[in-house]
C-alpha cells in the first residue's frame, strides 16, 4: 500500500539556520503530496502542497518540490526560526484513497 | 470561521466506561475522518466517512465506533474504553466525497484521552 517515510527527528537547530526534513514515499499512480505542521497543544495545519510532478509548493518561506523521479518531497526553509519550532508531518493522498502520514519530524529552533 | 470543533479537549475516564467524542465541521464537507496519534507511531487512521451514512475502516479501527447521520458531524464512540486507547485523538475534514487526492484535510484541536 501506499506509504511515507520522512526522517527520524528530533532535529535542533539554531535560528537562522538551513533546514531540510527529508520525505520519501511509495504510491501507485501519481498522488498529491502535503506538508502539514502541528505547533504546540495544536491541530495539525496545511503548510503547504503539490499535486503533480515538478510542482513546487511554498508558503512562510518553506518550499517542497514533488520529484516524480526520486520519489520524494523534501521540506526546506532558508532561515529557520524560533517560531518554526514544531512537527512536521510530510503526507501523500492518492486517487480514492484517504491521507497517509509519515510518523512526524519535530523541529527545535534554538535562539 | 471555517472550522473543525471536538469536544471535549481532554477527558480522565475509567475502563469499560462508555464515552463519545464529537466532532463537527462547518464547511460543508463531504469527507470526515478520525486519527490518533501516538509518540513513535505518528498518526493512524481509525474510521473515515465520504459522505453521510457511508463510514469505512481506517487502519485502526478495533475498539471504535462512528455513525455519520448527518453531514456536519462525525462523532467518535469508544464503548468500552481500555487503557490502550488512551491518545491524542483529531477529527479532520476536507471537501472531496469521492476523490481525495488535491484537496487538504481541516483538522481540529485534538482531544486527550487518558482511560485509567
Amino acid at each position: 500500500g501506499d506509504s511515507v517515510t520522512q526522517m527520524e527527528g528530533p532535529v535542533t537547530l539554531s535560528e537562522e539556520a538551513f533546514l531540510t526534513i527529508n520525505c520519501t514515499y511509495t504510491a501507485t499512480g501519481y498522488p498529491s503530496l502535503f506538508w502539514y505542521v502541528q505547533y504546540p497543544g495544536e491541530g495539525l495545519q496545511l503548510l503547504l502542497k503539490a499535486t503533480k510532478a515538478d510542482d513546487k509548493g511554498s508558503n512562510k518561506g518553506f518550499e517542497a518540490t514533488y520529484r516524480k523521479e526520486t520519489t520524494s518531497f523534501h521540506l526546506e526553509k532558508g532561515s529557520v526560526q524560533v517560531s518554526d519550532s514544531a512537527v512536521y508531518f510530510c503526507a501523500l493522498s492518492g486517487r480514492n484513497t484517504p491521507l497517509v502520514f509519515g510518523k512526524g519530524t519535530r523541529l527545535s529552533v534554538i535562539a | 470561521e471555517a472550522q473543525v470543533t471536538q469536544n471535549p479537549r481532554y477527558l480522565i475516564t475509567v475502563t469499560g466506561k462508555k464515552l463519545t467524542v464529537t466532532c463537527s465541521q462547518n464547511m460543508n464537507h463531504e469527507y470526515m475522518s478520525w486519527y490518533r496519534q501516538d509518540p513513535g507511531l505518528g498518526l493512524r487512521q481509525i474510521y473515515y466517512s465520504m459522505n453521510v451514512e457511508v463510514t469505512d475502516k481506517g487502519d485502526v479501527p478495533e475498539g471504535y465506533k462512528v455513525s455519520r447521520k448527518e453531514k456536519r458531524n462525525f462523532p467518535l464512540i469508544l464503548e468500552s474504553p481500555s487503557p490502550n486507547q488512551t491518545s491524542l485523538y483529531f477529527c479532520a475534514s476536507s471537501l472531496n466525497g469521492g476523490r481525495v487526492s488535491n484537496q487538504p484535510q481541516h483538522f481540529g484541536d485534538g482531544t486527550r484521552l487518558s482511560i485509567l
